[in-house]
């Protein structure tokens, strides 16, 4: 089983700010990844899949990079609206097997 | 596209937890779409349960896979979740979800509004 590890558990920003999510894979999946959003007391929303597409609607300042173990979800400028939780999701042997990371909680 | 959950809130310990997703505003039958199921314990992350074709074709989260069944129903429209000999640590809100793959996978992008299991007796 891919294991997806996710740091920071909480990052604290103030608006504007940049912000850098990290998602770490046990072994090698490529660009398989994909990132959500969820807010509190909402399903989860697909941000990013391949590691740096971005899904339908997703704001320009959101963005995903890396390959192989190695990924990250930028903000180049928080907004208050940012407030959520996020997860990295690997499918890279999909159909067969999905893993989420334990997720990230951004403070504004 | 929206996604319905339905199904008991309460679930004995030991019994069988089932539970439905309703698809609206479009097919359950399209090829570029897959259906699955995925859970949150309440305050944790998300885990994934399995996935389900229209054609019927099923793919289980190897931890889960014994308890695990499920089934599409095309006249229907509507794909169900059956997870037998529930613990207390099947309490979970459960969600219904589109996985859209158009010939790579494009991610999860048509989520239901989850349904919460309570399991006690």
């Amino acid at each position: 089983e891919i294991v997806m590890t996710q740091s920071p558990a909480t990052l604290s920003v103030s608006p504007g700010e940049r912000a850098t999510l990290s998602c770490r894979a046990s072994q090698s999946i490529s660009t398989n990844l994909a990132w959500y959003q969820q807010k509190s007391g909402q399903p989860p929303r697909l941000l990013i899949y391949g590691a740096s597409t971005r899904a339908p609607g997703v704001p320009s300042r959101i963005s995903g990079s890396g390959s192989g173990t190695e990924f990250t979800l930028t903000f180049s400028s928080l907004q208050p609206e940012d407030l959520a939780v996020y997860y990295c999701q690997q499918y890279s042997n999909w159909p067969l097997a999905l893993t989420f990371g334990g997720g990230t909680k951004v403070e504004i | 596209l929206q996604l319905q959950e339905s199904g008991p809130g309460l679930v004995k310990p030991s019994e069988t937890l089932s539970l439905s997703c309703t698809v609206s505003g479009g097919s359950i039958s399209r090829s570029d779409s897959y259906w699955g199921w995925i859970r949150q314990p309440p305050g944790k992350g998300l885990e994934w349960i399995g996935n389900i074709y229209f054609t019927g074709s099923t793919y289980y989260n190897p931890s889960l896979k014994s308890r695990v069944t499920m089934s599409v129903d095309t006249s229907k429209n509507q794909f169900s979740l059956i997870l037998s000999s529930v613990t207390a640590a099947d309490a979970a809100l459960y969600y219904c979800a589109k996985h859209r793959v158009p010939g790579y996978y494009f991610g999860l992008d048509v989520w239901g509004q989850g349904t919460t299991v309570t399991v006690s007796s």
